[in-house]
């Protein structure tokens, strides 16, 4: 499967617990996306890489989420002392470059489905 | 700032008749239009998109979409829907230099046999 891997699928845990999520790119994309999706809503911009550097995050992205790519292939979002309104759907993408048009698609991979109770 | 407007929550449609999903967007600049689509409990699979050229773009499963500059429209077209094709769509845009995609917040379409 030569597509964005994450895992694991499913997510539950106790209000207060940490949790992480990985995510393995489509190997040639340098760019690296986390997106949050809650039901009835479309997905929400959390952050993104280029190689291994963090170069956005956005505001919905609290002091108790924390997202890495260590070595620029795959990447870990972590959540402390998780709360029931984490619970969401947690999508990666990823991108390469075209030339002439910058990274325009990005591809998603399944989502990992996290349940806070 | 970079948004999109999806009016309709669902939209159905006969099998055999013709689909289209609306989409209207505004941002500073010349946009990059995408449309996703969403299967239950699934991520986003790429449908097509629009960056520059042909205002007619073709994408997968034989949809296609118009990119309307003047109306800030992208509006998702498909001249025969199946029942597959009931799903959840997703409208984006981004511009360049903009690392994030500004998603609607999607239209259901159900396919009636």
């Amino acid at each position: 499967d030569t597509g964005v891997s994450q895992d694991p699928r499913h997510k539950i845990t106790k209000r207060g617990q940490n949790v992480t999520f990985r995510c393995d790119p489509i190997s040639e994309h340098n760019r690296l996306y986390w997106y949050r999706q809650t039901l009835g809503q479309g997905p929400e911009f959390l952050t993104y890489f280029q190689n291994e550097a963090q170069l956005e995050k956005s505001r919905l992205l609290s002091d108790r989420f924390s997202a890495e790519r260590p070595k620029g292939s795959f990447s870990t979002l972590e959540i402390q002392r998780t709360e029931q309104g984490d619970s969401a759907m947690y999508l990666c993408a990823s991108s390469a470059p075209l030339p002439g048009q910058g990274h325009p698609e990005a591809f998603f991979g399944q989502g990992t489905r996290l349940t806070v109770v | 700032a970079q948004s999109v407007a999806q009016p309709e929550d669902q939209v159905n449609v006969a099998e055999g008749n013709p689909l289209t999903v609306k989409c209207t967007y505004s941002v500073s600049g010349n946009p990059y239009l995408f449309w996703y689509v969403q299967y239950p409990n699934r991520g986003l699979q790429f449908l097509l998109k629009y960056i520059t050229g042909d205002n007619l773009v073709k994408g997968s499963y034989g949809f296609e979409a118009e990119f309307n500059k003047s109306q800030t429209s992208f509006h998702l077209k498909k001249p025969s829907a199946l029942v597959s094709d009931s799903a959840l769509y997703f409208c984006a845009v981004r511009v360049y230099g903009n690392n994030r995609l500004a998603f609607g917040k999607g239209n259901q379409v159900v396919v009636i046999p």
